[in-house]
Formats: structure tokens, C-alpha cells, sequence
């Protein structure tokens, strides 16, 4: 499967606990998006890069939130002293962006769950 | 990112066309037209995008109007599978993150 893969898909911490997630983006596209989405609502944008180097960051981001993609391959996602407000569904989308062209495409991955107690 | 209205949900027969509307009216002039959905508990799927004219794949078509404030996404032969929230998304172009600004979507219901 060449698709954009996460790990893990459910996580379950105690409040206070740092969680990481993964995302490997499908391998030619450089550019790579994490969202978060809660129940009910759409997804909603955090951060994306472009190859290693982070464009944009949303003020959803706060500073417990850091992401990270060193080799501009694999991203991480880390969230430092979990709350329960950060109980959501963390998603990672990749895209091949073209200068001159439109957004395109972005594919998403099935999404991290995570669960704080 | 230019603000897209969509009705929150639909019904629609299995094996009818399911025609989901969407209002974009502050849409600029090279801005696309971008349709997503999001069966359950899996990531959103892209579908079809345009600018001016419509287009077809192999999946839906997309009738965008020709002052292109609104568009209709039509799914020709609704399928049970096709029971997903369906977003309508213009990006803002020309700078910024061109990520995608998801609302809250329709919710279509396709009723055996």
C-alpha cells in the first residue's frame, strides 16, 4: 500500500502524558498537512511543510504542540502535558504541490484516535 | 479561504443521482473548487476539483454555475457506499497554506 500511513491509530493516555504520532506521506509529495478533527466537526487545519521546512502554523497549535519533519520525509507530531481538550482524531495529509498550480490533491491518512483520560 | 455554505444533510435513494449543492459567492476569479468526503471513521477522500468549467471523473461531476457562486456535486448512481459527509472547499490562493478550510460539510444519506 503506497497511500499515507499513521501510527499508532488509537492511543489512550492519562492526562499530563506526552504522546507522539507518526505519519509517512505517500514518497514523492513534499508537501505534508496535519489536522485535528473532533466529533461532529471538519477537520481542522494545525501545521503543514513544505519538503523539511514548516510554512504555517494555525493558533490551534499551541506551544504544548510541536511538529516536525526532519528529513522532509516522515513527520512527527508531538503533544507535550496532554488535556482532555486534546482528545480528537489527528490527521496527516501529503500532496505534491506544483508551482504556478492549484492546491491539488491531498491524500489523507486514516487518522491517529487519541484518547485523554 | 472563501466561505462555502452547504446544507447540513440530504437523503437520497440508492440508485438515483444525488445532486449536493454548495454557495461560494465570495469566490475570487482563480480560485478552485475543491469536493471532499469523509465516510466514518476514515480519512477524507478527495473527489473532483474545477475553476470555470464543469468536470467529470470517474467518481462524480462537478456543474459549477457560470458566475461561479455555487456549484453541484452529482453523484450519478448513488450507491449505500456513498453514505458520507461531502465538503465543499474553495482554497485561498495566492499565498498562505493552501490547506484546506474544512466546514461542517452535508452528511448524505443514501436510503436503500
Amino acid at each position: 500500500d503506497t497511500g499515507v500511513s499513521q501510527d499508532p491509530r488509537h492511543k489512550i493516555t492519562k492526562r499530563g502524558q506526552n504522546v507522539t504520532f507518526r505519519c509517512d506521506p505517500i514518497s514523492e509529495h513534499n508537501r505534508l498537512y496535519w489536522y485535528r478533527q473532533t466529533l461532529g466537526q471538519g477537520p481542522e487545519f494545525l501545521t503543514y511543510f513544505q519538503n523539511e521546512a514548516q510554512l504555517e502554523k494555525s493558533r490551534l497549535l499551541s506551544d504544548r504542540f510541536s511538529a516536525e519533519r526532519p528529513k522532509g520525509s516522515f513527520s512527527t507530531l508531538e503533544i507535550q502535558r496532554t488535556e482532555q481538550g486534546d482528545s480528537a482524531m489527528y490527521l496527516c495529509a501529503s500532496s505534491l504541490k506544483v508551482v504556478g498550480s492549484s492546491t491539488g490533491e491531498l491524500f489523507f491518512g486514516e487518522g491517529s484516535r487519541l484518547t485523554v483520560l | 479561504d472563501a466561505k462555502t455554505t452547504q446544507p447540513p444533510s440530504m437523503d437520497c435513494a440508492e440508485g438515483r443521482a444525488a445532486n449536493l449543492p454548495c454557495n461560494h459567492s465570495t469566490i475570487s476569479g482563480n480560485e478552485y473548487v475543491y469536493w471532499y468526503r469523509q465516510i466514518h471513521s476514515q480519512g477524507p477522500q478527495y473527489i473532483i476539483h474545477g475553476l470555470k468549467n464543469n468536470e467529470t471523473n470517474e467518481m462524480a461531476s462537478l456543474i459549477i454555475t457560470e458566475d461561479r457562486k455555487s456549484s453541484t456535486l452529482i453523484l450519478p448512481h448513488a450507491t449505500l457506499r456513498d453514505t458520507a459527509v461531502y465538503y465543499c472547499i474553495v482554497p485561498h490562493s495566492g499565498g498562505g497554506a493552501d490547506g484546506l478550510t474544512f466546514g461542517k460539510g452535508t452528511h448524505l444519506i443514501i436510503q436503500p
